[in-house]
């Protein structure tokens, strides 16, 4: 079983749609959480880290359910700009390496 | 802009030559950290560094792979006797301390394509 594992897609989606992402981890110790977003044969750039209670940046909205071992992440009024690969990612302790699911693709059409 | 340069950032080998990849960071950053992500991938773990100590290696780092952070700054990635397997992104990337202690920022990358 993959330590982070997400619905690889690809979703397509309208402009202006709402889309969710999810994402479980295996690793119940897991102590941080992040969702990156990845470019066509770019790094990848940190979106949001993911805190317990829920947080929202502008149009990204980012919940964790610790009990489920679930990651999620709210994409609102979707631009074209938003398409790309979105990440999963999380950590076992502070400072400690990072381990990413396999990414799920987003693409937004006019 | 993360501050995290790598050079080169593509690099064309020949099966059984070595190679090195080098990642700068602007500034002196506490950990430094090497991933790989093949096609399709997520970025896998490979090494990270505090300061100049290696605190933990991958079991992907095989003993063709070595790293250094000589003066706890710079870090390179050798790869000795490539083959068509270690074909992928290299990334390199740091953290800046304080309240972002915990997120890491990658550099553009190494692209390594071995023929």
């Amino acid at each position: 079983r993959k330590e982070v594992e997400q619905d690889p897609g690809p979703f397509n989606v309208p402009e202006g749609a709402t889309v969710a992402f999810n994402c479980t981890y295996s690793n119940s110790a897991s102590q941080s959480f992040f969702w990156y977003r990845q470019d066509c044969r770019k790094e990848p750039k940190l979106l949001m880290s993911v805190y317990s209670s829920g947080n929202e940046d502008g149009r990204f909205t980012a919940q964790l359910n610790r009990a489920s071992q679930y990651i999620s992440l709210l994409i609102r009024d979707s631009k074209l700009s938003d398409s790309a690969t979105y990440l999963c990612v999380v950590n076992l302790a502070y400072g400690n390496k990072l381990v990413f699911g396999a990414g799920t693709i987003l693409r937004v059409k006019s | 802009d993360t501050g995290v340069s790598q050079d080169p950032r593509h690099k064309i080998t020949k099966r059984g030559q070595n190679v090195t990849f080098r990642c700068d960071p602007i500034s002196e950053h506490n950990r430094l950290y090497w991933y790989r992500q093949t096609l399709g991938q997520g970025p896998e773990f490979l090494t990270y560094f505090q300061n100049e100590a290696q605190l933990e290696k991958s079991r992907l780092l095989s003993d063709r792979f070595s790293a250094e952070r000589p003066k706890g700054s710079f870090s390179t990635l050798e790869i000795q006797r490539t083959e068509q397997g270690d074909s992928a992104m290299y990334l390199c990337a740091v953290n800046y301390g304080g309240l972002s202690y915990n997120e890491q920022f990658f550099g553009p990358g190494t692209r390594l394509t071995v023929l």
